[in-house]
C-alpha cells in the first residue's frame, strides 16, 4: 500500500508565478489535510478537504491560496502570484474514515522556493 | 494564536540518556494528544498518543505523561539512541472539526 504521495518534491518559482502542489492520499483515505512548515517552525494547519468538499479552510490565507480535492485525481494546493514569504515546506496528510482521526499519514512534502 | 507551546526547541542527549520534551495547551476541548516524529527530509509520523483521561502511556522506550489539571503533557524517550535523532512535535486533536494543532517542535540530537 503506497503512502501519501506528493509532487513535485522541490519547486522553484519566481515571484509572481503560480505554484501548483499535488497530493495523492493513501488508498482508501478520503480525508486530506494541507500544512505549511516554515524553517525551524512547526506545522501550521491550512485546509481540510474531503472529496469535492472543503471542510475547514480556516488556516488558509484569504488571498492567493486555494485548494481542491476533486472526485477523480489528486488534491491540489494552488498558490497564485507567489511571494518570497511563501517559501516553505508544504505537507499533505490523509486519514481514513473512522475514528480516531488524530492519526494522519503525511507525505514527504513539497519544498517551495520563491526567488 | 498558539494553542500548544512546546519546549525546549532543541535538545542534546548522550546515548543511553533520557530525552524529555514538554508541552502545554490552552484549550480544554481537545480529545487526544499525539506525538509525531519527523526525520530530515521526511513527513512527520505518528509516534504515540494519549487521551486526557489517562495520566501515562508507555510504548517501548517512549512514554507520555499527562497532567490534566496543569494542562501539560510530556514525552520521555528512555535509553535514547542515535536513531532517535529527529524533530518531535506534540499535538492536540479536537474531534469536533477533526483538527490537529501542532507545537513548534523539538530537535533532538542523540550523541553516540
Amino acid at each position: 500500500n503506497a503512502g501519501v504521495m506528493q509532487n513535485p518534491r522541490h519547486l522553484v518559482r519566481r515571484r509572481g508565478q503560480e505554484a501548483r502542489l499535488r497530493c495523492s492520499p493513501m488508498k482508501g483515505h478520503s480525508h486530506v489535510y494541507w500544512y505549511r512548515q516554515l524553517p525551524e517552525e512547526g506545522l501550521k494547519f491550512m485546509v481540510y478537504l474531503q472529496k469535492e468538499n472543503i471542510i475547514d479552510e480556516s488556516g488558509m490565507p484569504k488571498e492567493r491560496f486555494s485548494a481542491e480535492f476533486p472526485k477523480e485525481g489528486p488534491s491540489i494546493l494552488r498558490i497564485q502570484q507567489v511571494v518570497r514569504g511563501d517559501s516553505a515546506a508544504y505537507f499533505c496528510a490523509s486519514s481514513p474514515e473512522g475514528f480516531p482521526r488524530y492519526e494522519q499519514y503525511f507525505g514527504p512534502g513539497t519544498r517551495l522556493t520563491v526567488t | 494564536q498558539q494553542q500548544v507551546k512546546q519546549s525546549p526547541q532543541s535538545l542534546i542527549v548522550q546515548k543511553g540518556g533520557i530525552s524529555i520534551i514538554n508541552c502545554a495547551y490552552e484549550n480544554t476541548a481537545f480529545d487526544y494528544f499525539p506525538w509525531y516524529q519527523q526525520f530530515p527530509g521526511k513527513g512527520p509520523a505518528l509516534l504515540i498518543a494519549i487521551r486526557p483521561d489517562v495520566s501515562e502511556k508507555k510504548e517501548g522506550r517512549f512514554t507520555i505523561s499527562f497532567n490534566k489539571s496543569a494542562k501539560q503533557f510530556s514525552l520521555h524517550i528512555m535509553d535514547s539512541q542515535p536513531g532517535d535523532s529527529a524533530t518531535y512535535f506534540c499535538a492536540a486533536y479536537k474531534a469536533a472539526g477533526n483538527k490537529l494543532t501542532f507545537g513548534g517542535g523539538t530537535r533532538v540530537l542523540v550523541k553516540p
